[in-house]
């Protein structure tokens, strides 16, 4: 079965620094990878997806993440943060058809300091 | 381009009760799938439908059912409501193999 883990619940991080946001999966096979936002009470906005070719993916909102199948991760990583950035992210894993009854992990709280 | 749309955007129920959700999927995407989201948890896969057929299930007891339509889009139908159904109810739309999933704002549904 497939799994995402996300292992942090929160993370603080000052506004203007470098963030990193970690996520493992277990998949039997080549996975397809998503990273999702969420502001509060708000629905899922789609950051960026790894489909295949090159291991590092640019999203939108300055965001990128590389995908390291010898470690099973696909961390989500930004230069630089804005306060705007405040909010759950998560990422999930996919089936063959890559939207398919996506698995995802429980989230990062991801917290802003001025 | 009005993405995925569900109505109610709010919802409160009495234990035992039964409820429909609705979804209108992205314009052009012809998969819907529904996600049940508990408060400070990861989206719950719950199903998924394509040409009006349940495609795939997640660990969801039979209580949770669901319809597409022609125009594809779709309802959710949660019977005998418990007090552990109430969470954020999320639809997603999808298209073409790999294809992306694009969520609504979900339906936040209160069992009391």
């Amino acid at each position: 079965a497939q799994s995402v883990t996300q292992p942090d619940i929160h993370i603080t991080v000052s506004e203007g620094a470098s963030l990193e946001l970690r996520c493992n999966y277990s998949y039997g096979a080549t996975p397809y990878l998503f990273w999702y936002v969420q502001s509060p009470g708000q629905g899922l906005q789609l950051l960026l997806k790894y489909f295949s070719g090159d291991t590092l993916v640019q999203g939108i909102k300055g965001f990128e993440a590389e995908f390291k199948r010898s470690q099973s991760s696909f961390n989500l990583r930004k230069p630089s943060v804005h306060w705007s950035d405040a909010a759950e992210y998560f990422c999930a894993v996919g089936g063959i058809r890559g939207a398919d009854g996506l698995t995802f992990g429980k989230g990062t709280h991801l917290i802003i300091q001025p | 381009d009005a993405g995925v749309t569900q109505s109610p955007t709010h919802l409160i129920k009495t234990r035992g009760q039964q409820v429909t959700l609705r979804c209108s999927p992205k314009s052009g995407h012809d998969t819907v799938s529904w996600y049940q989201q508990a408060l400070g948890q990861g989206p719950q896969f719950i199903f998924q439908y394509y040409e009006e057929e349940e495609r795939q299930r997640g660990n969801f007891p039979d209580r949770f059912s669901g319809h597409q339509f022609p125009n594809y889009s779709s309802e959710l139908n949660v019977n005998a409501l418990l007090l552990g159904d109430s969470a954020l109810y999320l639809c997603a739309s999808s298209f073409a193999s790999p294809g992306e999933a694009f969520f609504g704002q979900g339906t936040r549904l209160t069992v009391v």
